[in-house]
């Protein structure tokens, strides 16, 4: 699986929108993006995913370039409980081989 | 989405002792699961995968006499860590995944981690 770049923190104030980038410069064709988050000391949640379209959810939305070398995650309106580590990640979707490989992630410190 | 347990969620032994985390997939069989681990301030590292049925397969360093790793039903995963020392304190995550195809069958899934320190 490709690996990803990511910078080690970042602020944010709440209310604001918060824009996490990853680098991804060695992706596959058939590899997907996926973002997690980890709030200190619980297992890590599934934020979204994504291939080469831009995606939404309820939770936050994911924009990939058209070369597929980058991605920002966007929480629209970040509150104090989006505080955690961020990851980035790429894999294949298929396949019982696929497995997710965590990087070091992104701080996101959500501050009053 | 999908639940996944772990139990117990925190557990304190003496070192030299063996502890057994079970890791259980509520709603979904899981044919696939994982797990991890994390020391304070680092990034998740995966220690094995297991396949129902049959042996896990460990990254590279992980010692496999070690860490006992048990996938017996869809829904049961187990880990035991023989002989604890200090050391082996740490956060222990397993994740689960159906493993059916195509998403949404093939997405991983978290428990909610297990601490483990060894006296």
């Amino acid at each position: 699986d490709a690996k990803t770049t990511q910078p080690p923190s970042m602020d944010c104030a709440e209310g604001r929108a918060a824009n996490l980038p990853c680098n991804h410069s060695t992706i596959s064709g058939n590899e997907y993006v996926y973002w997690y988050r980890q709030i200190h000391s619980q297992g890590p949640q599934y934020i979204i995913h994504g291939l080469k379209n831009n995606e939404t959810n309820e939770m936050a939305s994911l924009i990939i370039t058209e070369d597929r070398k980058s991605s920002t995650l966007i929480l629209p309106h970040a509150t104090l409980r989006d505080t955690a580590v961020y990851y980035c990640i790429v894999r294949h979707n298929t396949g019982t081989a696929s497995k997710l490989t965590f990087g070091t992630g992104t701080r996101l410190q959500v501050t009053l | 989405g999908a639940v996944v347990s772990q139990h117990p969620s925190r557990v304190i032994c003496k070192s030299g002792t063996s502890v057994k985390i079970e890791c259980r997939s509520l709603d979904f069989q899981a044919t696939t699961m994982f797990w991890y681990r994390q020391f304070p301030k680092q990034s998740l590292m995966l220690m094995a995968t297991s396949n129902e049925g049959s042996k896990a397969t460990y990254e590279q360093g992980v010692e496999k006499d070690k860490f006992l790793i048990n996938h017996a039903s869809l829904t049961l995963s187990t880990l035991t860590v023989t002989s604890a020392h200090p050391e082996d304190s740490s956060f222990y995550i397993c994740s689960a995944r159906e493993s059916r195809g195509a998403y949404p069958y093939n997405e991983q899934f978290f428990g909610p981690g297990t601490r483990l320190t060894v006296l």
